[in-house]
């Protein structure tokens, strides 16, 4: 079964726009953690922000915040004033547990931001 | 400085030959991982070592052997390369296992011919 599942293969957004990515995970585990990933066209993979399911606030990272909504197992991406750079593929990543370190990947949501 | 270097960037090689990715980070993390990105840019963990020990073997084909030296370099055998292992392979790192980030070095695009 998919453990994490981003619905949207793509998406565009308006420079200057905000914008939210979707993404929804499936785990029994009460300790884990939900990260976003950004890989842009040149091919690393840069971290952005990271959500625990322990944690009572919604995680923000400049004009990155997570929208976790842990009833309904999703934590959304949101990016605020879109920036042509934004463009990139972004990743939602899932850490079940403790102690290993693995990280599940979605499929990945390529956003193009337009001038 | 670059935080995880792999290399090299781009590997074209024949299929049956036998090749190595190099992978060094110089942030004192105890914790090494080798991830796959198939053509579907679909991301899957391989292989992770903590303190020069493997603690995550993922079903991967035993031609593929990782090799970790000291903790600070970690790297990735293929024998016998076939068509399918052509993948972008991603070497991250954390400070320990427990370690919420990932570190990610820059890629290595393999292309087996």
């Amino acid at each position: 079964a998919q453990k994490i599942t981003q619905t949207q293969p793509g998406m565009f957004v308006q420079e200057k726009e905000a914008v939210t990515l979707d993404c929804t995970y499936d785990t029994s585990d009460p300790s884990y953690g939900l990260f976003w990933y950004k890989q842009p066209s040149s091919g690393e993979m840069i971290f952005l922000i990271y959500q625990g399911s322990y944690d009572q606030q919604n995680a923000t990272e400049g004009r990155y915040s997570l929208n976790f909504q842990k009833a309904r197992k999703s934590a959304n991406l949101v990016i605020s004033a879109s920036q042509l750079g934004d463009s990139a593929m972004y990743f939602c990543a899932m850490r079940e547990g403790r102690g290993t370190g693995k990280l599940i990947f979605g499929q990945g949501t390529t956003l193009q931001v337009k001038p | 400085d670059t935080a995880v270097s792999q290399t090299p960037k781009y590997l074209v090689t024949q299929m049956g030959n036998d090749k190595s990715i190099k992978c060094e980070q110089n942030l004192g993390h105890d914790t090494m991982y080798w991830y796959k990105q198939d053509s579907k840019k679909f991301l899957k963990i391989m292989f992770s070592y903590n303190n020069k020990e493997l603690i995550i073997n993922e079903t991967v084909p035993n031609r593929f052997s990782p090799k970790s030296p000291d903790k600070a370099h970690l790297n990735l055998h293929i024998n016998s390369l076939e068509l399918g292992d052509s993948a972008v392979y991603f070497c991250a790192s954390s400070r320990d296992r427990v370690q919420e980030k990932l570190f990610f070095g820059s890629g290595t695009q393999l292309s087996v011919l």
